[in-house]
């Protein structure tokens, strides 16, 4: 059974940097990708970026500047790292495997002071 | 970007009834393989997304006949024949044929 959970802050202050992890069983990293997908509140999702089985990542156009994907293959884990964040980054964060195959239940980010 | 169109925004159906939500793309969708990467997700209220078909008519596992993807190169339609209670929720397509990965605003199917 493939599971994805994510997990991190809830609460990030203005400036600051989002840490995300995504640790996934059931589905090998070496041989799927994982993308990170977010969603504001009621509204729709925005793909994010993605670390491929190789290793290599891409990342949306909007927010490459101030994103980073990698992972952990002995763990089993993806990490997200975001810098700068504003209050417009408050959105409910996924981790999804195998190209939307499978999805984390996500966790919420809220950007304040 | 691609850019994924959605209609209707919101339907609204009662018990047993069918309904088909439309999904244009503003690229064609077909890859150099020949393959058509569009997809179609449900979220539930209060969950995250789940993917029902993907490559526009492959049902995804455990997914209902009921469900059922038509289309190709940008015009593309999901069916639900015979509506259930636990078809609400928000339906999105989406591409990923074209980097980067895009999705569709939603539609709002409610029960009547």
């Amino acid at each position: 059974q493939v599971q994805l959970k994510e997990s991190g802050p809830g609460l990030v202050q203005p400036s600051q940097t989002l840490s995300l992890t995504c640790t996934v069983s059931g589905l090998s990293l070496t041989s799927n990708s994982v993308s990170w997908i977010r969603q504001p509140p009621g509204k729709g999702l925005e793909w994010m970026g993605v670390i491929w089985s190789n290793g290599g990542t891409d990342y949306n156009s909007a927010i490459k500047s101030r994103l980073s994907i990698s992972r952990d293959t002995s763990k089993s884990q993806v990490f997200l790292k975001m810098n700068s964040l504003q209050t417009e980054d408050t959105a409910m964060y996924f981790c999804a495997g195998g190209g939307f195959d499978y999805w984390g239940q996500g966790v919420m980010v809220t950007v304040s002071s | 970007d691609v850019v994924m169109t959605q209609t209707p925004p919101s339907l609204s159906v009662a018990i047993g009834q069918s309904v088909s939500i439309s999904c244009k793309s503003s690229q064609s969708l077909v890859y150099s393989d020949g393959k058509t990467y569009l997809h179609w997700l449900l979220q539930s209220p209060g969950r995250s997304p789940k993917r029902l078909i993907y490559q526009v008519s492959n049902l995804g596992s455990g997914v209902p006949d009921r469900f059922s993807g038509t289309g190709s190169q940008k015009d593309f339609t999901l069916k639900i024949s015979r509506v259930e209670a636990e078809d609400l929720g928000v339906y999105y397509c989406a591409q990923t044929t074209h980097f980067p990965p895009t999705f569709g605003s939603g539609t709002k199917l409610e029960i009547k």
